[in-house]
C-alpha cells in the first residue's frame, strides 16, 4: 500500500525555470493538497482539491499552478521559479471533502531555487 | 484572526522523561484539535486528534486534552524513548474554515539515550 507518492524527492533549479512537481494516491481519496513547509513556519496551503475536476486556492497561490489530471493524481508547478519559493512541498490527501479529518502526507519534495 | 501557537523547540529529554508540548489556539467557535508527528525523513502522520471541549485524544502513549477554557490543546506523554524524537505539529480547524487547516510552526524533540 503506497499512500501518497510525490517525486521528485530533491530538486534544485534556477531561478527562472520552471517544474512540475508529481503526486499520486492509491487510496481513493476525494481531496487532495498542497503544502509548502518553511523553517519555524507551520504548514501554508498552496492549493487543495476537494474533488476531480476541481482546485482552489490556498493561503499562498502565487507563483503555482495545479491540475488535479484525475482522482489519483495532484500536480503542482512552478512556472518561473524564485528564490522565494526554495521549501519543502508536501501532497496530503484525504477521504471526504475536508481537511478536518484524517491527513495522509507524501514524504515530501524538498525544493531549492537558486 | 485563527492562529496555533506551540512551544519553541527544540526540546531535549533523556529517556524515560515525561513529555510536555504546549499548544494554544485561537479560533472561532469550537475547532477541531490535531497533533500531527513528522519522523526524519518522511511526511506528516495524524498522532491523535479531539473534536469538542474536555475530548482526550490518545495514541501511542500520547494524549492531549482539549480544554476550551485555556483554549490549549498541550501534548503530554508519560515516559518517553529514542524513537519518538520528531517534530511535533499542533494544528486547528476552525468553524469558519474553508477546507483550511490552522498549523502550528512545529516543535523538534530530541530524546537522548
Amino acid at each position: 500500500n503506497a499512500g501518497v507518492t510525490q517525486t521528485p524527492k530533491f530538486q534544485v533549479l534556477k531561478t527562472g525555470q520552471s517544474m512540475t512537481l508529481q503526486c499520486a494516491q492509491d487510496m481513493n481519496h476525494n481531496s487532495m493538497y498542497w503544502y509548502r513547509q518553511d523553517p519555524g513556519m507551520g504548514l501554508r496551503l498552496i492549493y487543495y482539491s476537494a474533488s476531480e475536476g476541481t482546485t482552489d486556492k490556498g493561503e499562498v497561490p502565487n507563483g503555482y499552478n495545479v491540475s488535479r489530471l484525475n482522482k489519483r493524481e495532484f500536480s503542482l508547478r512552478l512556472e518561473s521559479a524564485a528564490p522565494s519559493q526554495t521549501s519543502v512541498y508536501f501532497c496530503a490527501s484525504s477521504e471526504g471533502q475536508s481537511s478536518n479529518e484524517k491527513l495522509f502526507f507524501g514524504s515530501g519534495t524538498q525544493l531549492s531555487v537558486l | 484572526g485563527n492562529s496555533v501557537t506551540q512551544m519553541e523547540g527544540p526540546v531535549t529529554l533523556s529517556e524515560e522523561a515525561f513529555l510536555t508540548i504546549n499548544c494554544t489556539y485561537t479560533a472561532t467557535g469550537y475547532p477541531s484539535l490535531f497533533w500531527y508527528v513528522q519522523y526524519p525523513g518522511e511526511g506528516l502522520q495524524l498522532l491523535l486528534k479531539a473534536t469538542k471541549a474536555d475530548d482526550k485524544g490518545s495514541n501511542k502513549g500520547f494524549e492531549a486534552t482539549y480544554r476550551k477554557e485555556t483554549t490549549s490543546f498541550h501534548l503530554e506523554k508519560g515516559s518517553v524513548q529514542v524513537s519518538d524524537s520528531a517534530v511535533y505539529f499542533c494544528a486547528a480547524f476552525p468553524m469558519d474554515s474553508n477546507y483550511q487547516l490552522i498549523w502550528g510552526a512545529g516543535t523538534k524533540l530530541i530524546i537522548k539515550p
